[in-house]
């Protein structure tokens, strides 16, 4: 199993571009998260997802948008890059409910907003 | 809201003992889990408490205080390779989602 996919791995966006930040998973995992990490810093929860077709906020959703339609993918897009932006994004999914306590991670994506 | 708060840096030597604190104020409080991140990594699990008291893991010990709202991780016979920082997360919403600490990092010196 590969577990947690995230590609690309590192990016570099001009202000106001637009990106997709992929994220794929092959464990079934019913739940899937986006979160973000500034320099020395813990994770914010960006968007998080129960199940395909279900989505919701985070701490920090502004400036992204999510969709989840299969059960297997959860792409992160960035519509008009900000300098603010610039973080590393971490995708990770786990199996929910009573037992979904281990939350699995992805490699990160590095993003350079400049 | 929803916060947690753990020490921004803890220092040990090699073989000691060292407990990183975390207390939580989260809604629909599930559990408390334990992430180890390595520079330039990803984080890992290493424990999880739902109910109160401890969970031991091999060096790795986890302890949950529901009741004060409080946690901690103990790492025993410290090795190099632990230097790395360390988060606190706690499973809130139900269930339905994780917030993370601010992250506490420790330096183990030979």
């Amino acid at each position: 199993n590969a577990g947690v996919t995230q590609t690309p791995k590192f990016r570099i966006l001009k202000i106001g571009q637009s990106m997709t930040l992929q994220c794929t998973q092959d464990m079934n995992h019913n739940y899937m998260y986006w979160y973000r990490q500034d320099p020395g810093m813990g994770l914010k929860l960006i968007y998080y997802s129960v199940g395909a077709g279900i989505t919701d906020k985070g701490e920090v959703p502004n400036g992204y948008n999510v969709s989840r339609s299969t059960t297997e993918d959860f792409p992160l897009r960035l519509e008009l890059a900000a300098p603010s932006q610039t973080s590393v994004y971490f995708c990770a999914s786990s199996r929910g409910g009573l037992g979904g306590n281990i939350q699995y991670f992805g490699a990160g994506t590095r993003l350079s907003v400049l | 809201g929803q916060s947690l708060e753990q020490p921004s840096e803890v220092t040990a030597v090699e073989g000691a003992i060292v407990q990183i604190n975390c207390t939580y104020q989260t809604s629909g409080f599930y559990g408390l889990s334990w992430y180890q991140q390595h520079d330039g990594g990803a984080p890992t699990f290493l424990s999880y408490n739902a109910l109160d008291g401890l969970e031991e893991t091999g060096r790795f010990s986890s302890f949950l205080s529901r009741s004060d709202s409080y946690g901690y991780l103990l790492l025993q016979e410290l090795q190099m390779k632990d230097s790395a920082s360390y988060f606190c997360a706690a499973r809130g919403n139900y269930g339905q989602n994780f917030v993370f600490g601010p992250g506490t990092r420790l330096s183990v010196l030979p």
